[in-house]
This record gives structure tokens, C-alpha cells and sequence, in this order.
């Protein structure tokens, strides 16, 4: 079946400093990989997406790279700002029939002034 | 209506007790999802429908728990003899449908059940 790890948090970083949120899956076919971010008192809303390997995503200052041969999709970014605070989960949706996403546990970053 | 809307925001009853809880999806959104979010843990997947129909009910964590759809809009969540491990924030998505769910869903606040 699908499934998605990533980093577990929670992460918490200085203004201006460089993120890294780790994220892995296994997937049957050719998934799709997306980041969702959920900022506080808001719902999840979709931050990037690649849909085939090599791809790279990006939004809002943050990339992430569709990276098949080793099943990563890690999101960075080069300078945090305190507004980035939020959790992060990272998901994928299968090429297959089960076309629902599958998230990972998320990750609870926090930007300090 | 402009986004997903989700109704009540917070519930707190007594175990034993039945709940329901309500997704008003954004029109002309077919596709409609029911995600779990429990502490510390992932968004673990309840189930989807497809205009009313729901075709995969497997997410569903037991019998205690079931949804339907009306008039492909408005769902209902209905969680029978809650337990406390059913205390959760409960997650409505929709999307454009289905098939076309290229994986970007429109999510609600979500309804934070707490059972006591």
C-alpha cells in the first residue's frame, strides 16, 4: 500500500534560516507529491505538488524536487520568515485506482524573531 | 459557498453519547473526503464520495461510524456510542471530482471532537 514518513518535529528555527523537511514514500505506480501546509485556526491548504519524477514544485519561497530513485520530496526553503509557522505534511496520491491522498504525520514548524 | 464549511467546530459529549457532524462542500465540487486527525498522528483516511455515492467505506474505523451525502452537496458524519478514542478533529476536503482528483482538495477547519 501507499504510505509517506517524514520528519517528525517539532522543528523550530530562527528567522532567515534554511528549512528542510524531510518526507519518503512508497507508492504503487507513479504517484503525484504534494506538500499541504495548515497555519493556525486555518485548514490545510496545498502549498506545491510535482506530478512525475524530476519535477520540482515551488510556492510562497519553498521547492521540492520529485526525486523517484530515492523516493524523496523534501521541502525547503532559504529563509524562513515567522509567518511560515504552521505544520506541514507532505502526501501523495497513486496513479493507481485508489485515488485518495495519503498523508504523512506532519510536521510542526515554529519561526522565532 | 466560498470554501469547505464544517459544522460544529468543537463538540465535547459524554461517551456513550451518538454525534454528527456536517461538511457543506464548495459548489460544484462532486468529490467529497472525510479525513481523521488525531493527535500526534497523520490524517488518517475515513472515506470518500462520489456525488451520493460512496464507493469505498473501508476507511471507516468501525461500525460505530458512518456518512451519507444528499443531493451531492451537503455530507453527514455520524459517529455512534462515541469512546474516547474517537476524540479527534474530523476533516472535510472536496474537490472537483474523482476522477479528476488530481490531488489538490479544498479543506475545511474541521470539527475538534472531544468525548469525555
Amino acid at each position: 500500500g501507499n504510505s509517506v514518513t517524514q520528519m517528525e518535529g517539532p522543528v523550530t528555527l530562527s528567522e532567515e534560516a534554511f528549512l528542510t523537511i524531510n518526507c519518503t514514500y512508497t507508492a504503487t505506480g507513479y504517484p503525484s507529491l504534494f506538500w499541504y501546509v495548515q497555519y493556525p485556526g486555518e485548514g490545510l491548504q496545498l502549498l506545491l505538488k510535482a506530478t512525475k519524477a524530476d519535477d520540482k514544485g515551488s510556492n510562497k519561497g519553498f521547492e521540492a524536487t520529485y526525486r523517484k530513485e530515492t523516493t524523496s520530496f523534501h521541502l525547503e526553503k532559504g529563509s524562513v520568515q515567522v509567518s511560515d509557522s504552521a505544520v506541514y505534511f507532505c502526501a501523495l496520491i497513486s496513479s493507481g485506482s485508489a485515488r485518495q491522498l495519503t498523508f504523512g504525520s506532519g510536521t510542526q514548524l515554529t519561526v522565532l524573531p | 459557498g466560498a470554501g469547505v464549511s464544517q459544522s460544529p467546530s468543537n463538540k465535547v459529549t459524554e461517551k456513550g453519547k451518538d454525534v454528527e457532524l456536517r461538511c457543506d462542500p464548495i459548489s460544484g465540487h462532486t468529490a467529497l473526503y472525510w479525513y481523521r486527525q488525531s493527535l500526534g498522528q497523520g490524517l488518517e483516511f475515513l472515506i470518500y464520495f462520489q456525488g451520493n455515492s460512496a464507493p469505498d467505506k473501508s476507511g471507516l474505523p468501525s461500525d460505530r461510524f458512518s456518512a451519507e451525502r444528499t443531493g451531492g452537496s451537503v455530507s453527514t458524519l455520524t459517529i455512534q456510542r462515541t469512546q474516547q478514542e474517537d476524540s479527534a478533529v474530523y476533516l472535510c476536503a472536496s474537490s472537483l471530482g474523482w476522477g479528476l482528483n488530481t490531488g489538490e482538495l479544498f479543506f475545511g477547519e474541521g470539527s475538534r471532537l472531544t468525548v469525555l
